[in-house]
């Protein structure tokens, strides 16, 4: 397979808990974004990254968030201190420069 | 700033009838302009996408969308619907000036029925 992939799929935490998605894009793709979408809604967007450079970061990330990419490839989005409000599907989506996104198939958070 | 209104969250039609899904933006540059469909417990997919190339643009299943820059229209359309079109579908804009970050719409739900 050679699209997005986003694990785990489905993630159940008590609040208060820490949580840590991974996000594979596709391997040629320099590009990386996370967004969120919650029940009814477009998704939102959260941050992006240039290779391993996170170049904008929306204000919806709060402080509890935070998005890595250490070496380029793979990245990591972490939330510390869930709460039901960050109960949500969280996608991620890859892109060449002048390429449309590809998306995953994201990971649905609930936060009990 | 950039913005994208999507007029109906849900939209009802018939099999074999024609399918209309309106779509607003805003933008500050010229746009990119996406439709992306959803199906249940599926990623998003793309439809077709505007790169002001031609205005008419044609995408996969059928749909094409028309970029209207003197109304900032992008309205989706398909002649017949088919049953395996019921979904969410996303109006999305795209900004250049910050690495292509999408703007998406709120959504239109499609119902087809038999």
């Amino acid at each position: 397979d050679t699209g997005v992939s986003q694990d785990p799929r489905h993630k159940i935490t008590k609040r208060g808990q820490n949580v840590t998605f991974r996000c594979d894009p596709i391997s040629e793709h320099n590009r990386l974004y996370w967004y969120r979408q919650t029940l009814g809604q477009g998704p939102e967007f959260l941050t992006y990254f240039q290779n391993e450079a996170q170049l904008e970061k929306s204000r919806l990330l709060s402080d509890r968030f935070s998005a890595e990419r250490p070496k380029g490839s793979f990245s990591t989005l972490e939330i510390q201190r869930t709460e039901q409000g960050d109960s949500a599907m969280y996608l991620c989506a890859s892109s060449s420069d002048r390429g449309h996104p590809f998306f995953g198939s994201g990971t649905r958070l609930t936060v009990v | 700033a950039q913005s994208v209104t999507q007029l109906d969250s849900h939209v009802s039609v018939s099999e074999g009838t024609p399918v209309l899904l309106r779509c607003n933006y805003s933008s500050s540059y010229s746009p990119s302009l996406f439709w992306y469909v959803q199906h249940p417990n599926k990623g998003l997919q793309l439809l077709l996408k505007y790169t002001s190339a031609a205005t008419l643009v044609k995408g996969i299943n059928g749909f094409e969308a028309e970029f209207k820059k003197s109304e900032t229209s992008f309205h989706l359309t398909k002649p017949s619907a088919h049953m395996s079109d019921a979904a969410e579908y996303f109006c999305v804009v795209s900004d250049q000036a910050a690495g292509n970050k999408l703007t998406f719409g709120g959504g239109t739900r499609v119902l087809v029925k038999p």
